[in-house]
């Protein structure tokens, strides 16, 4: 049972404009949330993260959001580039335990110039 | 400092055939960790470890051997590979329990 999913397998939007990509999950005891971004044939590389006691993580032109309470983050890309284009995995964990990354399925972003 | 590498980037096999993947990390890194990406599915982790000589069971063991005789190299192995096995397996590696993982660029697997 997938406990951390991204239900938009692709995104499109115009170079300049915000991409907001999404990830919803199920167990409560996450607690650490982690954006990857992946380019083909390239393993997934770290782009941000955000630890349950925050709302909000800003990283340039990243910022992730993190809704305990409806159990959604989402990224936030602005302005988007067409470097940007690439594959963006949502991931999870809990701090306790193992780092036992629990994935999304990945959004695929196209960036238009 | 070439991060973490992946030994080989494809490889075909025959059901039945086994095979050793290799991964290497010049980071000093102490946990390391084996995942598989599948069409429709997020990246599961298969085995990971925590020190040299350390391994532990992941989400999808199943059909999987690990070994960790050093601590810059994890490896992972298939005994009797399955077309089921047939996937894309990342390698990365972590310095602590809740640091950044880095990943290897991918091992390309198909069994037929």
């Amino acid at each position: 049972d997938q406990q951390v999913k991204q239900n938009s397998p692709s995104l499109s939007v115009q170079e300049g404009r915000i991409s907001i990509l999404n990830c919803d999950y199920t167990n409560s005891m996450f607690d650490y949330f982690l954006w990857y971004k992946k380019y083909p044939a390239e393993g997934p590389t770290f782009l941000i993260s955000i630890s349950s006691i925050k709302d909000k993580n800003e990283d340039g032109r990243f910022t992730v959001f993190l809704n305990k309470s409806a159990k959604h983050l989402s990224l936030h890309i602005v302005p988007s580039q067409p470097g940007d284009s690439a594959v963006y995995f949502c991931a999870a964990s809990g701090l306790t335990g193992a780092n036992n990354l629990f994935f999304g399925t990945g959004t695929r972003l196209t960036v238009i110039p | 400092n070439a991060g973490v590498t992946q030994t080989p980037k494809f490889r075909v096999l025959k059901t039945g055939q086994s095979m050793t993947l290799l991964c290497a990390q010049d980071m000093n890194h102490e946990y390391m960790y084996w995942y598989r990406q599948d069409p429709g599915m997020g990246l599961r982790l298969i085995h990971y470890s925590v020190g040299e000589g350390t391994t532990a069971k992941g989400e999808v063991p199943d059909g999987y051997n690990v070994s960790r005789l050093k601590k810059q190299n994890f490896l992972l192995g298939l005994e009797s590979a399955a077309p089921s096995q047939t996937s894309v397996y990342f390698c990365a590696s972590s310095q602590g329990w809740t640091d950044t993982q880095y990943f290897g660029p991918g091992t390309r697997l198909t069994v037929l």
